[in-house]
């Protein structure tokens, strides 16, 4: 079935470092869901990408769709001690079920 | 606008038995999808009801189930309770399928089973 693998599953950066992170497909996707959790809270939905080699910027947030549109990356920008949490990435697969499949998350740590 | 409610936050169980949980979602969403989170595993679809229909499911076994009503609120069940089924039950509302609109997910209910 479609999996979404998420690289690293853990990333420790000092506080003012940029680093980005991937979403990776074994399909193509129809679009690409990112969300955040912190440490003892739910997901929130960041953004939504939907075509081809989509850019989309955040404050310090950067998310782009793959040209192939079966992988994603999420690149911050001077990382604080405000973005941590766990990143997930979810994604539809283009011409198949309706399900969003979720990958196992990214867990940012920031060292002040 | 009201968030995403479920009942109860937190709720220990003992195997064998089962378990109703309950999902408010925002007013005028139409879609609920339910998923397990735990350590190890991250975040596993349950399933997703859409106007009062199971539209997707994930790979759990017949014990979990679910079911929508007529005004979006939804339930899920399990039945005899299994130790693997400790974990946080989180429940997310949508405008439409999730797969196409953005979630808005509740706090979460934190099942132990001892």
């Amino acid at each position: 079935g479609q999996q979404v693998m998420q690289i690293p599953q853990y990333q420790h950066v000092q506080e003012g470092e940029d680093f980005t992170t991937y979403c990776n497909s074994s399909t193509t996707l129809s679009n690409i869901q990112w969300y955040k959790q912190r440490p003892g809270g739910h997901p929130v939905f960041l953004i939504q990408l939907v075509k081809s080699g989509e850019v989309k910027k955040q404050k310090r947030l950067t998310f782009q769709f793959g040209e192939a549109k079966k992988n994603s990356s999420l690149h911050i920008t001077a990382t604080q001690t405000t973005d941590v949490g766990t990143y997930f990435c979810a994604g539809r697969t283009q011409g198949g079920s309706e399900k969003l499949v979720f990958g196992k998350g990214m867990k940012l740590t920031v060292n002040p | 606008k009201a968030g995403v409610t479920q009942t109860p936050r937190y709720l220990i169980k003992t195997r064998g038995q089962q378990v109703t949980l309950s999902c408010s979602p925002i007013s005028g969403h139409r879609s609920v999808s339910w998923y397990q989170q735990t350590p190890g595993q991250g975040l596993q679809f349950l399933f997703e009801y859409f106007s009062e229909t199971q539209r997707n499911k994930g790979n759990f076994p017949g014990r979990f189930s679910g079911r929508q009503f007529s005004n979006s609120r939804s339930e899920m069940n399990v039945s005899t309770l299994e130790l693997g089924d400790s974990a946080l039950y989180l429940c997310a509302s949508s405008l439409g399928l999730a797969s196409s609109y953005e979630q808005y997910f509740g706090p979460g209910t934190r099942l132990t089973v001892t």
